[in-house]
């Protein structure tokens, strides 16, 4: 019944290197997101596509970037990980009308030492 | 600029009684508003949502409260279980764009409902 999934629970990587956060959903909903949730500052949109091979910066794009190749599929690339994106990052996807919400994925808590 | 907030971080209830969830918006061409619960190691579920041409919205023992003239809007769970205990997002949409919403989520407010 996992509509939302995304490939890594926990990961733990080091400064500096090149990390791929995975996200597959299988509702065939156009639109996806990555967001990444922190204490006291809450769910913050990182980028979102709304159609394959198309994407759009969110509020904190800066050292992110993200890939969609296939319509079910939305990575999100941390070009060179820093200690500050330490974080929990959440996947969410909707569908292009008949819209009430988002559904998310059950989160990749990334650890960069 | 944070657009969506909530001024609680934290709110214990005892088991039974109401918990009101508060949330603020300042940009007021919002027009959908919805709340979302998380618990811990797990994405947060959608729980209720309203429009904002109306002022209530009820579902079994949530209800969510909005008024456009002072931009607020309130979660109440009567009566509060222990399993309510969770990070509570209050969350607001951009107008449809043909495409796509854009939602702006608040900070949370994490409730504990205590037996």
């Amino acid at each position: 019944d996992v509509k939302v999934t995304q490939s890594s629970r926990y990961l733990v990587k080091r400064t500096g290197e090149k990390v791929f956060l995975e996200c597959v959903q299988d509702m065939d909903h156009e639109n996806m997101f990555w967001y990444r949730q922190d204490p006291g500052l809450g769910l913050r949109l990182i980028y979102f596509s709304y159609d394959v091979k198309m994407k759009e910066k969110g509020d904190i794009p800066e050292g992110y970037s993200v890939s969609r190749e296939k319509k079910e599929r939305f990575s999100l690339i941390l070009e060179s990980a820093s200690t500050n994106q330490t974080s929990m990052y959440l996947c969410a996807s909707s569908p292009t009308g008949n819209w009430n919400g988002y559904t998310f994925g059950s989160g990749t808590r990334l650890t960069v030492v | 600029d944070q657009q969506v907030k909530q001024n609680s971080p934290s709110l214990s209830v005892q088991e039974g009684r109401i918990s009101i969830l508060n949330c603020d918006y300042t940009n007021s061409m919002f027009d959908y508003f919805l709340w979302y619960k998380k618990y811990p190691a797990e994405g947060p579920t959608f729980l209720i949502s309203i429009s904002s041409i109306k002022d209530k919205n009820e579902d079994g023992r949530f209800t969510v409260f909005l008024n456009k003239s002072a931009k607020h809007l309130s979660l109440h769970i009567v009566p509060s279980q222990p399993g309510d205990s969770a990070v509570y997002f209050c969350a607001a949409s951009d107008p449809f764009r043909g495409g796509y919403q854009k939602v702006t989520f608040g900070t949370g407010t994490k409730l504990q409902v205590i037996p």
